[in-house]
């Protein structure tokens, strides 16, 4: 079993539409969750950090992490066409704080 | 100059050249990385210097040699490369504490797109 499953998608939705993207993974010891956002012939950037279980809002997103199902989410709502771009989970814990990334989903919002 | 700069942003090269990627950041961090990024794989880490000393090596085969100078610049060093070493190469910067921890957050680099032939 991969440490990190994510679905790479692609996924298209309309402008204004909730979208839902997620992840999973079988290692109990993380602890750190993030989401990164990754616009084509960029590098990847921060969009979201979570520690533990929980959820954690920063205006159109929402990262939940379910500790105990070993699921992460982010959602976006009222999405706009510069939502567009590849999101990117990685989560990291134990002493050496290394991040694993999911593959990334290719998320499209068509205006 | 803001972030972390790599160049160059596009090289293409031969099984048989040597050509190096250069990677700089301007944020005062005190760890660099490099990833290697492929169509539909995870990001893989290949290395990781903390205050100038690689703590890391993720089985990456010789033919890569990272160099680090000093806590802000950054390069890798190519020779005799394969096809399939073709991807997108990313340098990022973190700072971490004096037990080499760090928060998680990666500042990346835009990447150098590399076409082996």
């Amino acid at each position: 079993q991969k440490e990190v499953e994510q679905d790479p998608g692609p996924l298209s939705v309309p402008e204004g539409a909730i979208v839902s993207l997620n992840c999973t993974y079988s290692n109990s010891a993380f602890q750190y969750f993030m989401w990164y956002r990754q616009y084509s012939r960029k590098g990847p950037e921060l969009l979201m950090y979570t520690y533990s279980s929980g959820n954690k809002e920063d205006g159109r997103f929402t990262a939940q992490v379910d500790k105990s199902s070993k699921y992460i989410s982010l959602f976006i709502r009222d999405s706009q066409p510069s939502d567009s771009a590849t999101y990117l989970c990685a989560m990291s814990g134990g002493s050496n704080y290394k991040l694993t990334f999911g593959k990334g989903t290719l998320l499209t919002v068509n205006p | 100059e803001t972030g972390v700069t790599q160049t160059p942003r596009h090289l293409v090269m031969g099984m048989t050249n040597k050509k190096s990627l250069k990677c700089e950041q301007h944020l005062g961090h005190n760890a660099m990385y490099w990833y290697k990024q492929s169509a539909k794989k995870p990001l893989e880490l290949m290395f990781v210097y903390n205050f100038k000393e690689q703590t890391e090596n993720n089985s990456v085969p010789s033919r890569f040699s990272p160099e680090c100078p000093n806590s802000s610049h950054l390069f890798l060093h190519l020779h005799t490369l394969q096809p399939e070493d073709s991807a997108l190469y990313l340098c990022a910067s973190s700072q971490r504490d004096l037990r080499g921890a760090h928060t998680g957050e990666l500042f990346f680099g835009e990447g150098s797109r590399l076409t082996v032939l």
